[in-house]
């Protein structure tokens, strides 16, 4: 298995412009996360998908921020319009659901800096 | 509401020495525990988890952690610590029912060689 894959792994933009983030899970997967990382708040979901529906949002911190899970096999995370502050490295991560353990597998990031 | 608490957000070791990373939890119902590891421009890998069953739970690269119910813990360890253990590690609580898992602020290991 491949594993769960994220592109771009790194995404360099300017202040304003859009920024979409995209993530493939494991296959067989139905729950998908999206987490941002940062130094001063270290690790935080953003949001979740169970069967391609979002559960908990709660984590988005604007309305800057929105994320679509199409199908099963494919996730964007969207910032319009970006802002440095955005500056971090965003995982997804996705699990089988509803198993005995809720262990999630993540990739590998994508590193993203708005000037 | 569960939580997650690692003491210590850096920890120096020399090699060969053993390896104490805490972590206590906070869950109203029976956990489930992990910990994961971060390398350097990785994404998060996992160490090892408890479920249910036997309490002291063995992982990759020589880890093991034990689930402590009457501590609230689930502290990992390794006897020997060896250079390429120099990473972050993360634990995470989740609760049956729950996919959601609640994570700790991070331990940032290095080894002194």
């Amino acid at each position: 298995d491949a594993g769960v894959i994220q592109s771009p792994r790194h995404e360099v933009t300017e202040m304003g412009q859009e920024v979409t983030l995209r993530c493939k899970p494991i296959s067989g997967h139905n729950s998908l996360f999206w987490y941002r990382q940062t130094m001063m708040r270290g690790l935080e979901l953003l949001i979740y998908f169970n069967n391609n529906v979002p559960i908990d949002d709660s984590g988005m911190p604007e309305d800057r921020f929105s994320a679509k899970m199409p199908n099963a096999s494919f996730s964007t995370l969207k910032i319009q319009p970006s802002e440095p502050r955005d500056s971090a490295v965003y995982f997804c991560a996705s699990t089988i659901g509803g198993s005995q353990s809720n262990e999630q597998f993540f990739g590998p990031g994508t590193r993203l800096t708005v000037l | 509401a569960q939580s997650v608490t690692q003491l210590g957000s850096h920890v120096s070791v020399s090699e060969g020495a053993l390896v104490l990373l805490r972590c206590n939890y906070s869950s109203s119902v029976p956990p489930y525990l992990f910990w994961y590891v971060q390398y350097p421009n990785q994404g998060l890998q996992l160490l090892l988890k408890y479920t249910t069953g036997a309490t002291l739970v063995k992982g990759i690269n020589g880890f093991e952690a034990e689930f402590k119910k009457s501590e609230t813990s689930f502290h990992l360890t390794k006897p020997s610590a060896h250079m390429s253990d120099a990473a972050e590690y993360f634990c995470a609580v989740s609760e049956v029912g729950n996919e959601k898992l609640t994570f700790g602020t991070g331990t940032r290991l290095t080894i002194i060689p």
